[in-house]
C-alpha cells in the first residue's frame, strides 16, 4: 500500500543511454513532482504536474522530458544522459498547488541514477 | 520563495528533547514554514508546518516567532530513529518550487 512508488529503485546506465523512471501515486493526489538531489544533499525541484499539466518547469536541460498521462503518473525520460545526471531522483505528490496542502509532500524512495 | 539557514549539525540524548532552529528572516506574510527530514537513503518525510502560530502534531511541535522570522522544530522525545537530516522550508504561491536547503543533521545518541 506505497503511497508514492517510483521504479526502478537503483539505475546503471552508460553515458549517451536514454532511460526512463517511472512514479505512481495512489494517494488521489492531483499534484505532482520531480525532484533531484545530487552527492552535495541538495534536493531541488525539476518539475510539477497538477491535473497533468505541467505548472512547473525549473532551468532543466531539455533532455530531461517529464509526462503524465493521468493525475497518478507522473514519468520521467531522459535522453542522452551525461556523467552529471547520476544523481536520486525523487518523484512526489501533494493535494493541490498552493499553500498549506502543497507543502504537505509525500515522497517516493528515490531512484538512483549512476550514469557511466 | 525565502531563505532559510539552519545549523549543519546537532546532538541530542536520547530520551531528551531536540530543539532544531531555522532562520527565514526574509519569510513574507502568506509564506508558511515546513519542516521535513530525511532518514539515510529514504524520502524526505513531511513533519509539520505553520503559518503564525504554534503547531504541534503527533510527531513533533513547531514554534514560530511573533515576528516570523526564525522558527523551532522540537522533537520532544528524541529516539535513535529520529537521528536525520532535518530541513525546513518556506512555501508562498510558488508551492513546490522551495528548494531544500543544506538542513540539519541531527544525531541522537544514547
Amino acid at each position: 500500500d506505497t503511497a508514492v512508488s517510483q521504479t526502478p529503485k537503483y539505475l546503471v546506465t552508460q553515458m549517451g543511454n536514454d532511460k526512463s523512471i517511472k512514479c505512481e501515486q495512489n494517494l488521489g493526489h492531483d499534484t505532482m513532482y520531480w525532484y533531484k538531489q545530487d552527492s552535495k544533499k541538495f534536493l531541488k525541484i525539476m518539475f510539477s504536474y497538477n491535473n497533468k499539466e505541467l505548472i512547473i518547469n525549473e532551468t532543466v536541460p531539455n533532455r530531461f522530458s517529464p509526462k503524465s498521462p493521468d493525475k497518478a503518473h507522473l514519468n520521467l525520460h531522459i535522453n542522452s544522459l551525461e556523467l552529471g545526471d547520476s544523481a536520486v531522483y525523487f518523484c512526489a505528490s501533494s493535494e493541490g498547488r498552493v499553500p498549506p496542502k502543497a507543502g504537505e509532500l509525500f515522497f517516493g524512495e528515490g531512484s538512483r541514477l549512476t550514469v557511466l | 520563495d525565502a531563505k532559510t539557514t539552519q545549523p549543519t549539525s546537532m546532538d541530542c540524548a536520547e530520551g531528551r528533547a531536540a530543539n532544531l532552529p531555522c532562520n527565514h528572516s526574509t519569510i513574507s506574510g502568506n509564506e508558511y514554514v515546513y519542516w521535513y527530514r530525511q532518514i539515510h537513503s529514504q524520502g524526505p518525510q513531511y513533519i509539520i508546518h505553520g503559518l503564525k502560530n504554534n503547531e504541534t502534531n503527533e510527531m513533533a511541535s513547531l514554534i514560530i516567532t511573533e515576528d516570523r522570522k526564525s522558527s523551532t522544530l522540537i522533537l520532544p522525545h528524541a529516539t535513535l530513529r529520529d537521528t536525520a537530516v532535518y530541513y525546513c522550508i518556506v512555501m508562498g504561491t510558488n508551492a513546490g518550487k522551495s528548494t531544500f536547503g543544506d538542513g540539519t543533521t541531527l544525531t541522537v545518541k544514547p
